[in-house]
């Protein structure tokens, strides 16, 4: 198995904010690299694949980036309807999730 | 549109088992590889299974082997997670999966979930 670890466990923003969270391999999964969303009580979304691919119907402030070991999920001007949980996943392997981050207001 | 529809889930002792269900339709579900996924209150996902399209190829997370085991009929356009020797750590809500390519793990559509809890 390929562990991830995602940076940081929680973050508080404001609206406008440009936000970045991390995650890291101890090996390379090339560009085996999924981001998800999640809000309270829902059902989590497929917001970014293959590190960078923007999922249909995923507005553009969002985007992916990285390779190898180390990725980046940037949210270039945080709206309210994105205070969430953001999970990484990695498809390279057995297919498991970091740890989230929970994006909090300000 | 691609449905994934579970169930199966409800209230178990520790020890006691339980069969959930992912009734699929919307699309080839014969050609498509499947995953159960699970997330215990407050905390994060966690993969559990897949099985391949034809069910001749099987994982599973080392917290449920031995324990779970995933099939499928492709007949019936379901997907099945056998939970036996249920743990309280094993509270949680478990989905059923999609790819969004006929093979790997990238999850593009996802059931509503079906809460299993263990607990005397």
């Amino acid at each position: 198995d390929i562990p991830l670890t995602q940076s940081p466990s929680s973050l508080s923003a404001s609206v406008g904010d440009r936000v970045t969270i991390t995650c890291r391999t101890s090996q390379s999964i090339s560009n085996y690299l999924n981001w998800y969303q999640q809000k309270p009580g829902k059902v989590p979304k497929l917001l970014i694949y293959s590190v960078s691919s923007l999922q249909t119907g995923v507005p553009p402030r969002f985007s992916g980036s990285g390779s190898g070991t180390d990725f980046t999920l940037t949210i270039t001007s945080l709206q309210p309807e994105d205070f969430a949980t953001y999970y990484c996943q990695q498809s390279y392997s057995n297919p498991l999730f970091g740890q989230g981050t929970r994006v909090e207001i300000k | 549109q691609v449905q994934l529809v579970e169930s199966g889930g409800g209230l178990v002792k520790p020890g006691g088992s339980l069969r959930l269900s992912c009734a699929a339709s919307g699309f080839s579900f014969s050609d498509y590889y499947m995953s159960w996924v699970r997330q215990a209150p407050g905390k994060g996902l966690e993969w559990v299974s897949y099985i391949s399209s034809s069910g001749s190829t099987i994982k599973y997370a080392d917290s449920v082997k031995g324990r779970f085991t995933i099939s499928r009929d492709n007949a019936k356009n379901s997907l099945y997670l056998q939970m036996n020797n249920l743990r309280a750590e094993d509270t949680a809500v478990y989905y059923c999966a999609r790819p969004q390519y006929s093979s790997g793990w990238t999850y593009e559509y996802w059931g509503q979930g079906t809460l299993v809890t263990v607990s005397s």
